[in-house]
């Protein structure tokens, strides 16, 4: 079937600890995102792809680092955790360069806790 | 900046209630608007969009109509049922912010037999 699939489903992870959350998609999209989920604060964009060799800085970008060595996968990581980055972590992509009449689709997310 | 504002949840209602949910904005620039659904333990889905001035977006029974008058986009169902029970988020995009979508708070939406 035809999709995003993340992994881990879900990690519990030591403070200071370097941690890399992986996105790969099958659609053959070319832009892709990386996205947070906290209670009451919607989904906030973290980084974003447009297209394979390139990223972009979202509204959250501090503590993260992305890279798109290929079109099928977009990892994100924590190079070294804090508490704060407790979240549920979704990746989505879309077909287009990430234009208004692209629909993106979403992974099945990763929830991730550090202590 | 771009910013979506939904209503506070939870909302609780019967089967075969009737939905309204609640979403303004504020954009830069010429937005299109969304809203997605959250089932539980899932990802985002796309409901419905609506892309210029006017515009119905539908879907399973859902519709929300743009008004630019009013920085609306509501989300509206005639008759709920229980499996409509998930998390909804407005969201907004904006060709001059990069396209990048901005979502509300999200509305949890229980539906009771």
């Amino acid at each position: 079937i035809a999709g995003i699939t993340q992994a881990p489903t879900s990690q519990i992870l030591a403070a200071g600890r370097r941690m890399t959350l992986r996105c790969t998609q099958d659609m053959r999209h070319n832009a892709m995102y990386w996205y947070r989920q906290d209670l009451g604060l919607g989904l906030r964009l973290i980084h974003y792809s447009n297209t394979a060799g390139t990223t972009g800085k979202g509204e959250v970008p501090d503590g993260y680092s992305v890279s798109r060595a290929n079109t099928d996968d977009f990892p994100l990581t924590l190079a070294s955790a804090v508490p704060s980055q407790t979240s549920v972590y979704f990746c989505a992509s879309s077909e287009g360069e990430g234009g208004p009449w692209d629909t993106q689709y979403f992974g099945p997310g990763t929830r991730l806790t550090v202590l | 900046g771009d910013s979506v504002t939904q209503m506070e949840g939870p909302v609780t209602l019967s089967e075969e209630a009737f939905l309204t949910i609640n979403c303004t904005y504020t954009a830069t620039g010429y937005p299109s608007l969304f809203w997605y659904v959250q089932y539980p333990g899932e990802g985002l889905q796309l409901l419905l969009k609506a892309t210029k001035a006017d515009d119905k977006g539908s879907n399973k029974g859902f519709e929300a109509t743009y008004r630019k008058e009013t920085t609306s986009f509501h989300l509206e169902k005639g008759s709920v049922q229980v499996s409509d029970s998930a998390v909804y988020f407005c969201a907004l995009s904006v060709r001059e912010a990069g396209n990048m979508l901005t979502f509300g708070g999200g509305t949890r939406l229980m539906v009771k037999p």
